[in-house]
């Protein structure tokens, strides 16, 4: 059973950056079918899509954040991490990293099966 | 700010029925299948169906998912206390070129 597993700094000084990695076991992070996903909920708010990579190397990430993260895979570690540079107080959060199954056929998405239990970020000086 | 909408609240009485609506458009439930998930305090979301009406293994038949046109919906039948929780519909939008959920509904058990 796969299981993820988020690590990294709880406490970030505002215009530094954030990095998270998230930890793969109980299968192969190296298999086609799926893409290896960051999402984030801020304190009251609802859930973000950060980005995504597949195991190649091939990155995705929401348009509000681009110019500021950065997400990457290391197959030897089964890991995948994510950046995010100048933090303010507003990219506090709890910040999740799942996987996401990739569509066979155009348009068909299978949602996100498997979920790390979360680590909080507090962007705070 | 989603592109997706959806009610912020929904309530009934447990063994009744509550329904959450997804309102999106032609670039993202138009021509995508949309999955729900379950959020509950404290813990990790939980996928609660994909592609529109299919239940992960594990998932009780009282949950159901539907899409029509550019709006999709949760169905919750015979409430429990268990399932207060928040639910997000979620999906992949075309323009945007991203992963979008939905701005959630909070269920309450009355």
């Amino acid at each position: 059973q796969v299981q993820l597993q988020e690590s990294g700094p709880g406490l970030v000084k505002p215009s530094q950056t954030l990095s998270l990695t998230c930890t793969v076991s109980g299968g192969s992070i190296s298999g086609s079918s799926y893409y290896w996903t960051w999402i984030r909920q801020p304190v009251g708010k609802g859930l973000e899509w950060i980005g995504r990579v597949y195991m190649s190397g091939t990155t995705k990430y929401n348009p509000s954040l681009k110019s500021r993260v950065t997400i990457s895979v290391d197959t030897s570690k089964s890991q995948f991490s994510l950046n995010l540079t100048s933090v303010t107080a507003a990219d506090t959060a709890v910040y999740y990293c799942a996987r996401d199954r990739v569509p066979v056929v155009r348009g068909d998405y299978y949602g996100m099966d498997v979920w790390g239990q979360g680590t909080t970020v507090t962007v705070s000086s | 700010q989603s592109v997706l909408t959806q009610p912020p609240s929904a309530s009934a009485t447990p063994g009744q029925r509550v329904t959450i609506s997804c309102s999106g458009s032609s670039s993202n439930i138009g021509p995508n299948t949309v999955n729900w998930y379950q959020h509950l305090p404290e813990t990790a979301p939980k996928l609660l169906i994909f592609t529109n009406n299919q239940r992960p293994s594990g998932v009780p038949d009282r949950f159901s998912g539907s899409k029509s046109g550019t709006s999709a919906s949760l169905a919750i039948s015979g409430l429990q206390s268990d399932d207060e929780a928040d639910y997000y519909c979620s999906t992949w939008d075309d323009t945007l070129s991203a992963y979008v959920f939905g701005t959630g509904t909070k269920v309450t058990v009355l």
